[in-house]
């Protein structure tokens, strides 16, 4: 079992629709990273919480640190927001375990 | 400020021959990594330096892959000899420090490696 599991792998939604990507893991952390991957390009660092939750334009992200879980919310979502999502988790000593990712593809 | 360059964008090899990938990390930054991503999975840390030393290199294949940080600044990453499943996107990152307690990275664009 991974230490961190994203779901769902794949994911397809119309434009304007509430997105939301899961992340659960299994190991404490410090801090846990939303990253987002577009074909052919570097990752982009969207959010690092420890806590609570952070938006950032129609991005949000939820952590809750006694289940382990954490969300990523898209909010009327675009098709520029096509990627692939990636939760990562940062445990002592700074070695940041990422999950397999999540592609999310947004259709006109 | 300028971002993470890695070089080359792009590699083609036979399998069997060397390649080397360069990373210059953004300015002041202590931390550097070195990630592999095979398609359709997660980035895996190959090697993690704090300045030029290495903190952490448990998942680097040791017979064929090696990485250095000889001023604490740029980094290489050489595979010899390639194989086949080395194909991957070779990511590096930075980070301000280890030791800042939030760990934010910065990646780079990422070399393509295809193992024919």
């Amino acid at each position: 079992k991974n230490e961190v599991e994203q779901s769902p792998q794949n994911l397809t939604a119309q434009e304007g629709e509430f997105i939301t990507i899961n992340c659960s893991y299994s190991v404490g952390i410090s801090a846990l990273h939303w990253l987002q991957q577009h074909p052919g390009g570097g990752i982009v660092s969207l959010f690092m919480l420890s806590s609570g939750k952070k938006k950032h334009g129609r991005l949000i992200a939820t952590i809750n640190i006694q289940e382990k879980h954490s969300s990523l919310h898209i909010t009327a979502s675009h098709p520029r927001d096509s990627a692939v999502y990636i939760c990562a988790v940062d445990t002592s000593g700074s070695r940041l375990t990422f999950g397999e990712g999540t592609q999310l593809t947004v259709n006109p | 400020e300028a971002g993470v360059a890695q070089s080359p964008r792009y590699k083609i090899i036979e399998k069997r021959q060397s390649v080397a990938f360069w990373c210059n990390p953004i300015s002041g930054h202590a931390t550097l990594y070195w990630y592999q991503q095979i398609l359709g999975q997660g980035p895996k840390l190959l090697i993690q330096f704090q300045n030029n030393g290495v903190v952490d290199d448990s998942q680097l294949p040791k017979d064929r892959f090696s990485a250095e940080r000889l001023k604490g600044v740029d980094s290489t990453l050489k595979i010899q000899p390639a194989k086949l499943e080395d194909s991957a996107v070779y990511l590096c990152a930075s980070s301000l420090d280890l030791h800042s307690g939030a760990n934010v990275l910065t990646f780079g664009a990422g070399s393509r490696l295809t193992v024919l």
